[in-house]
């Protein structure tokens, strides 16, 4: 049974670093094909991919937003961790961390695990 | 990077009817890297269809997509009460630029 959560601070000031964590279980970030993402959506509004990272350790960005984010794993923990630099209240949002596969190493199944999410605010 | 239009934006109908959602590509998807998703108030999104047409795991088949390169649909059949959500389309063809459509709501008429 896969599970994913989301932790961090729910509010923080403008200017400020976010990190937020994934705490995964029912599946291991070192198998080929095995990922983890990290969407968010501001209140009322679409859904934004803002970055994967593999099992591999491959790591891929949004590329409106690569400057200000890193993705690293610590497959000890179970952890994915998320940081996003220079917070403005713009990026007040529900962070989402999700599982993405690849099946036989062919079929890309996105995001069939989501974490339940985690609203952040960005104000002074 | 790929723009995903979604039509309509809202969907006013009744429990049993059939759903009909568009999702129209920028760029052609090619081999059908797109998934459709439903979101609930204050949930996460769930995963309904991968693959343009592949369920993904305990989905009804009331639920079935279809469409290649620009232009996909997804299909609910007989609605049921647990169907009206917000639904939104999701292109994973080209990485790192994975882009979401904006939405289509379904609402109870």
């Amino acid at each position: 049974q896969i599970t994913l959560k989301e932790s961090g601070p729910t509010l923080v000031r403008p200017t400020q670093t976010l990190t937020l964590t994934c705490s995964f279980s029912g599946f291991s970030l070192t198998t080929t094909g095995v990922g983890v993402g990290w969407i968010r959506q501001p209140p009322g509004k679409a859904l934004e991919c803002l970055a994967l990272i593999y099992g591999d350790d491959d790591k891929q960005y949004s590329p409106s937003l690569k400057s200000r984010l890193t993705v690293t794993k610590d497959t000890s923990k179970n952890q994915v961790i998320l940081t996003m630099t220079n917070m403005d209240p713009l990026d007040t949002a529900t962070y989402f961390c999700a599982h993405r596969q690849t099946l036989g190493g062919l079929i890309v199944v996105p995001f069939d695990y989501w974490g339940q999410g985690i609203l952040v605010t960005v104000s002074s | 990077e790929i723009v995903l239009t979604q039509s309509p934006g809202t969907l006013s109908l009744s429990p049993g009817d059939r759903a009909t959602l568009s999702c129209r590509a920028s760029e052609s998807l090619s081999s059908s890297y797109l998934a459709w998703y439903q979101q609930k108030p204050g949930q996460a999104p769930k995963l309904l269809i991968y693959g343009a047409s592949s369920r993904a795991t305990g989905i009804p088949d009331r639920f079935s997509g279809s469409g290649y390169g620009t232009d996909f649909t997804l299909t609910i059949n007989r609605l049921a009460p647990e169907d009206f959500a917000v639904y939104y389309c999701h292109q994973y063809r080209y990485s790192p630029r994975y882009t979401f459509g904006q939405g289509t709501k379904v609402e109870i008429k």
